[in-house]
């Protein structure tokens, strides 16, 4: 079956630099999610979309933005990089209105940033 | 504010040992409740959920786990571990759409 694909699956930037992260969900699946893990850390949620709508966000800093697109992609821009943006970057997909919302999480993005 | 709690931040057993894996959360709404598996350099991977009915699920990989509304828990079990099992294991809760992770328990099975 189809999963989760995020791209790239490994990132190196510098500091001050742009980076941006690619997510495309499970076929039909209408609902993404981003997912910050820092090093040792459990997942944080950053910002999910609905329809190609923000429809929740969490910590995700001001420096980050993120869309959905008509094909349901989603993508993560993130500039002026930090040192601590150095993470793994989770994206997860559901189907709205199934059941109770189940999310299934791509491989992931690991970024470090130098 | 809501979150989730794993009681044991490493785990070391020997092969066949039992395991239980201990997680509280603090929501008062319905809660839909998860387990996930991270092993070494991997994605996260669902192991078990919990929606509503019989408070004993079953998931992968012999896993099981109980949820007691009472309690506020919702803890993992497996009666004989494996080797294989070596992962960071997450608890997570569905708060209106997104979840809430616990702080991970790291399981090292020596074999």
């Amino acid at each position: 079956a189809a999963g989760v694909i995020q791209s790239p699956r490994h990132l190196i930037k510098e500091k001050r630099e742009t980076a941006t992260l690619k997510c495309y969900p499970i076929p039909r699946h209408d609902t993404v999610y981003w997912y910050q893990q820092g090093p040792g850390q459990d997942p944080q949620f950053l910002i999910s979309f609905y329809e190609k709508m923000q429809s929740d966000k969490g910590s995700i800093p001001d420096r980050f933005s993120a869309q959905q697109f008509s094909d349901y992609h989603s993508e993560l821009n993130m500039s002026s990089l930090e040192l601590g943006d150095s993470a793994l970057y989770f994206c997860a997909s559901s189907l709205k209105g199934a059941k109770q919302n189940e999310q299934y999480f791509g491989p992931g993005t690991r970024l470090t940033v130098t | 504010a809501q979150s989730v709690s794993q009681h044991n931040h490493h785990v070391i057993l020997s092969e066949a040992a039992s395991l239980e894996l201990g997680c509280n959360y603090s929501y008062g709404g319905t809660v839909n409740l998860f387990w996930y598996v991270q092993y070494p350099g991997q994605h996260l991977q669902l192991l078990l959920k919990y929606f509503s009915g019989d408070p004993l699920v079953k998931g992968i990989k012999g896993f099981e786990a109980e949820f007691i509304k009472s309690k506020f828990s919702f803890n993992l079990r497996k009666p004989s571990v494996q080797w294989s099992d070596t992962a960071e294991y997450f608890c997570a809760v569905n708060v209106v759409g997104k979840l809430i992770f616990g702080q991970g328990t790291e399981l090292s099975v020596k074999p």
